[in-house]
């Protein structure tokens, strides 16, 4: 079974410009989730979509943006890129069970620098 | 608010030795998962360990065990006869209603 795919694996942007990340969760996996890591503050939720429908949102501005396809793949965008933007970004899929036993499977992750 | 607190940004081990890895949570719910994930230098988040709240015994996988202190809300990863590719960040992660991640303990395995 394929694992999570996020492409593309590297980006540069200069500030101002918006970027689109994407997400194919393991197949049969319908919810995706998205967090941002830099070496400051470790993992920061950004947002869980499952079955195309925003499930939950962490405390990030309105930039950060997603949306989920009704085969489960999930896109970021970030719109209007600041400098602080520059981090990897993750994605997790699991299987989006209600409560706490789901298991978050993670993608090598998008790297993006903004100059 | 759930946090999850890491309080050894770095630690090393030699090759073959135990090592034990902190981590402290808060949280008002009685129902939730922990974990330990590993992420490599090659950045691929891998899970290693995870504990059912509601169950006393502590989850083992192999070199890896945990020992969860419900009432202390402590969960801590022992690695035990450890290896050069035990070298990474680990991260203990709260799962309730969503996953809340500590900040890392970088790893070090000494040859």
């Amino acid at each position: 079974k394929a694992g999570v795919t996020q492409t593309p694996r590297y980006l540069i942007k200069t500030r101002g410009q918006q970027v689109t990340l994407s997400c194919s969760p393991i197949s049969g996996h319908r919810s995706v989730s998205w967090y941002q890591q830099t070496p400051g503050q470790g993992l920061q939720f950004l947002f869980e979509y499952f079955s195309e429908t925003q499930r939950n949102k962490g405390n990030f501005p309105g930039r950060f943006s997603g949306r989920q396809f009704s085969n489960s793949r999930s896109e970021m965008n970030v719109s209007t890129l600041e400098l602080g933007d520059s981090a990897l970004y993750l994605c997790a899929s699991s299987l989006g069970l209600v409560g706490a036993t789901d298991i978050q499977y993670f993608g090598a992750g998008t790297r993006l620098s903004v100059l | 608010a759930q946090t999850v607190t890491q309080s050894q940004p770095e630690m090393s081990v030699q090759e073959a030795e135990t090592v034990t890895l902190s981590c402290t949570y808060d949280t008002s719910e009685s129902d939730y998962y922990l974990f330990w994930y590993k992420q490599p230098p090659s950045r691929q988040m891998i899970l290693v360990i995870r504990q059912e709240a509601y169950k006393q015994q502590n989850a083992t996988e192999n070199r890896f065990s945990v020992n969860f202190q419900k009432a202390a809300k402590s969960f801590s990863l022992k690695i035990s006869d450890s290896q050069l590719g035990d070298a990474a960040m680990y991260f203990c992660a709260y799962s309730g209603n969503q996953f809340y991640f500590g900040t890392g303990t970088s790893l070090t395995v000494i040859p």
